[in-house]
């Protein structure tokens, strides 16, 4: 089956510019992540959605960060005006229940990276 | 927010010798994950160990789990030098089976 798509791969921004990231996840999996992962940390969840509501969006910065998954497919990432701090890969996952284990297991893009100058 | 934590941070050992990696977590959980991650990549799913296992093996992946202890640890038997990367874990808690919370992670280095 083909992977989570994730564009872009790199972006290089100025402060206060906005940037937007796509996502598509493997076909038939109704939870979506986006994850932020600054370097040498752990992924920290930005957003959950389940099918195109939204679960979990407590540590998404709404001031500058929206997200949306229209149809409940693909998904969108915003940030603007983005600031220095900003920069890290944003990751995107999807995941489908598995029945054997009982459990949520997930499948991760190859991420985008953002520099923010 | 973290819940897990590993150890130790970084790890460096040479080809064919065994890593150990810990992971703590904090409240009661219904899995528990690990995930590796190779530099510059996403996020690869390795192992799931449920809360009612002890031990689990998959290849040259060993995961035990104590849950009265609340930790977990991961072996890597005969290590290589591709198994060089980044080990999170992951718990899924017993109140949200959809939510995952994510330790720090294991730098792991496989000297040839």
């Amino acid at each position: 089956e083909a992977g989570v798509a994730q564009s872009p791969r790199y972006k290089i921004i100025e402060k206060r510019q906005s940037v937007a990231f796509w996502c598509n996840p493997i076909s038939g999996h109704a939870t979506l992540y986006w994850y932020q992962q600054i370097l040498g940390q752990g992924p920290k969840l930005l957003i959950q959605f389940q099918n195109n509501g939204v679960v979990d969006d407590s540590q998404l910065p709404k001031d500058r960060f929206s997200a949306e998954r229209l149809k409940g497919v693909d998904s969108t990432l915003k940030i603007q005006p983005a600031k220095l701090e900003d920069s890290a890969v944003y990751l995107c996952a999807s995941s489908g229940w598995d029945r054997h284990s009982g459990a949520n297991v997930l499948t991760f893009g190859a991420g985008s990276r953002l520099t923010v100058l | 927010s973290q819940q897990g934590e590993e150890d130790p941070q970084a790890l460096s050992i040479q080809e064919g010798e065994n890593a150990t990696m810990n992971c703590s977590y904090k409240t009661s959980i219904n899995n528990l994950q690990w995930y590796r991650q190779n530099s510059g990549r996403g996020l690869v799913h390795l192992i799931l160990i449920r809360s009612n296992e002890r031990e689990k093996h998959s290849g040259r992946l060993r995961v035990t789990l104590d849950t009265s202890k609340k930790s977990s640890s991961l072996l890597i038997t005969a290590s290589r030098a591709a198994d060089t990367a980044s080990y999170f874990c992951a718990t899924g808690n017993a109140g949200n089976n959809r939510k995952l919370i994510w330790g720090l992670g294991t730098s792991l280095a496989v000297n040839p």
